[in-house]
């Protein structure tokens, strides 16, 4: 079935650096979405993209949709402790790629830790 | 509170027993989704209904699994004669419909923990 590989699985960074992370898929995606996680809590909706080229951000968290339809980053500036999670890329495929009105697929995650 | 409500947060069961989840959605988001994640892995799509409509089911939706949704507002997640492999976080999401009819934002709820002893 359908997969994303999303990378870094996991990265430490000091409090103030960048951070960046990326999803890529074998098909072509209509939509990313970008959530974040807490232990013990559901995902929390960052970032939705919608077309190919789509650059837009949320404070300081900046999200792109891949020219190619296959791909997406999420950046975050200037990085605080409480952005300390996981993060998950989250995409729907085209119709017939295993594509549908409700399916998102989902990466496996990138566990971000700050050392303050 | 106006976001995704989900209950119990917690449910220990022993194996072979049944157990029954309830979502509530935002009030004004037609469409409900539920998503099954297991440690270190994302959420899995199981189903997903448009209003009281059921109209997707994924293949990991065994037949002890089942869902409703009668009214068109709170849903509920039956698993029937539980075993330990389904002991997960149960995720519920609702969206408003797409303009086009199509994918839109998912918000999720707290997630309900399962385990199965």
């Amino acid at each position: 079935g359908q997969q994303l590989n999303q990378s870094p699985q996991s990265m430490f960074i000091q409090e103030g650096e960048d951070v960046s992370m990326n999803c890529t898929s074998s098909s072509i995606f209509n939509t990313w979405l970008w959530y974040k996680q807490d232990p013990g809590e559901g995902p929390v909706l960052l970032i939705a993209l919608y077309k190919a080229g789509e650059l837009t951000s949320n404070g300081r968290l900046t999200a792109q949709f891949g020219i190619t339809r296959k791909d997406s980053f999420l950046n975050i500036s200037a990085s605080i402790p409480s952005d300390v999670g996981i993060y998950f890329c989250a995409g729907s495929p085209e119709p017939g790629d295993g594509g549908s009105q409700g399916n998102l697929i989902f990466g496996k995650g990138t566990k971000l830790s700050v050392k303050p | 509170d106006t976001g995704v409500s989900q209950n119990p947060r917690h449910k220990i069961t022993k194996r072979g027993q049944n157990v029954t989840f309830r979502c509530d959605p935002i009030s004004e988001h037609n469409r409900l989704y539920w998503y099954r994640q297991t440690l270190g892995q994302g959420p899995e799509f199981l189903t997903y209904f448009q209003n009281e409509a059921q109209l997707e089911k994924s293949r990991l939706l065994s037949d002890r699994f089942s869902a409703e949704r009668p009214k068109g507002s709170f849903s509920t997640l039956e698993i029937q004669r539980t075993e330990q492999g389904d002991s997960a976080m149960y995720l519920c999401a609702s969206s408003p419909q797409g303009l086009a009819g199509g994918p839109n934002e998912q918000f999720f709820g707290p997630g309900t923990r399962l385990t199965v002893l």
